[in-house]
């Protein structure tokens, strides 16, 4: 199976910074490539699909990119809100996996 | 409004079983394809198993093929998910979550609760 390593595993930031995730993958995923926001208690969000295709609702503060075995994941300027733990997910391929998660907590 | 609203969970001994059911709302369970996800405590998001709408062919992660069985029922538009022989690591809160027609999970339910314990 593919496996997504995210990195960091923690990223301290204060609101208004910019947060920058990294999501790799163990072998190439094309642009099958999504990111997903989850705060304790809550459902998971898709933020993006294909690599840079942002869900409806999403704001502009998020942005993704890469191809193949690389992926970021950007968030420009830090709201209050978007403290939580982040999840990347491939669906090039059976099983669909996910990577151990970037966890974006207020410094 | 799409919605996905998970129940069934509880405590249960090793060995044990239990079932979860997902009952959905704003779709048919008959046109989209459904998956089970679950998060373990100090762990990420783990496919656990997914039914294809066209068919309604179940598949599997290995950690749980053999043990736990996911049906869907139409006429009252529920996925289930059958869980037998269960283990300390299956413990998680277990997600039901829809394929969208862009083919990613959107959206998610609210998650249950699955504790294996004696």
């Amino acid at each position: 199976e593919i496996v997504l390593t995210q990195s960091p595993a923690t990223l301290s930031l204060s609101p208004g910074e910019r947060a920058t995730l990294s999501c790799r993958a163990s072998q190439s995923v094309s642009s099958y490539l999504g990111w997903y926001q989850h705060k304790p208690g809550q459902a998971p969000r898709l933020l993006i699909y294909d690599t840079s295709n942002r869900a409806t609702g999403i704001p502009a503060r998020f942005s993704g990119s890469g191809s193949g075995t690389d992926f970021t994941l950007t968030i420009s300027s830090l709201e209050p809100d978007d403290f939580a733990v982040y999840y990347c997910q491939q669906r090039s391929d059976w099983p669909r996996t996910f990577g151990q998660g970037t966890k974006v907590e207020i410094k | 409004e799409v919605q996905l609203v998970e129940s069934g969970g509880d405590l249960v001994q090793p060995g044990g079983s239990l079932r979860l059911s997902c009952a959905a709302s704003g779709f048919t369970v008959r046109d989209y394809s459904t998956h089970w996800v679950r998060l373990a405590p100090g762990k990420g998001l783990e496919f656990v198993s997914a039914i294809h709408y066209t068919d309604g062919t179940a598949y599997y992660a290995d950690s749980v093929k053999g043990r736990f069985t996911m049906s869907r029922d139409i006429s009252k538009n529920v996925v289930y998910l059958q869980m037998g022989r269960l283990r300390p690591e299956d413990m998680a809160v277990y997600y039901c979550t829809r394929v969208s027609e862009a083919g990613w999970f959107d959206p998610w339910g609210q998650g249950t609760l699955v504790t294996v314990s004696s």
